[in-house]
């Protein structure tokens, strides 16, 4: 049974630091990975796709690595603003079913 | 660009009561996903449907029925409503091709309060 892990559980940094999000998976047969971020109460917005063929991928200030074979991803952050707090929830993909198995989340506070 | 739509966006239903939400995914999608996510947890899968036929299920009660009709919307269907269904439900659509690597994008999601 695929399980999805994200460490730290929760983050609270000073504005302008660079930070990394971790989530690891059991099972490395895994189509793809998405990041999410999810505002208090509200709905989840995609902010990063890597595809198992795919190492990373970059957006902004976001950057995703993806090391499928020892079932990692991380979020990388940089020069984080007060805008950025939320949390950040993993999910990914299994080959055999295209329904997204999510960790539990990262809640990110970055400190004016 | 048009998101994932999905009405009411808050629901209030006493005990054994049923409720009916509704999804509209983005346009030229054709699978949607309905996720449950209670107080604190992250969402859980309860069922999917691709081209308007169910492709997977998770842990969805018998009391929950869900369809996808001939235009793609969805409709999610709870009877007999309990007090620990009270939760945020989200749809989320994809392309069910694969050409976008079957990335999600999630509606703002119901809530629902059960009294």
């Amino acid at each position: 049974k695929q399980e999805v892990t994200q460490i730290p559980a929760a983050l609270s940094v000073p504005e302008g630091e660079n930070l990394v999000l971790n989530c690891s998976f059991t099972d490395s047969a895994i189509y793809n990975l998405q990041w999410f971020r999810q505002d208090p109460g509200k709905g989840l917005t995609s902010l990063l796709l890597i595809q198992s063929s795919q190492r990373e991928q970059t957006s902004g200030r976001l950057n995703a690595s993806l090391d499928k074979s020892s079932g990692r991803s991380t979020l990388y952050i940089a020069a984080s603003q007060p805008g950025d707090s939320a949390t950040y929830l993993c999910a990914v993909i299994r080959d055999s079913s295209y329904k997204l198995i999510f960790g539990s989340g990262t809640r990110l506070l970055v400190r004016p | 660009a048009a998101g994932v739509i999905q009405s009411p966006r808050h629901l209030i239903k006493e005990k054994r009561e049923t409720a009916t939400l509704k999804c509209y995914p983005i346009p030229r999608h054709d699978t949607v996903y309905w996720y449950q996510q209670g107080p604190g947890q992250d969402p859980q899968f309860l069922i999917s449907f691709y081209e308007k036929m169910q492709s997977d299920k998770g842990s969805i009660p018998d009391r929950f029925s869900a369809q996808q009709f001939s235009d793609y919307h969805s409709e999610l269907n709870m009877s007999s409503l309990e007090l620990g269904d009270s939760a945020l439900y989200f749809c989320a659509s994809s392309l069910g091709t694969g050409q976008a690597g079957y990335e999600q994008y999630f509606g703002p999601g119901t809530r629902l309060t059960v009294t």
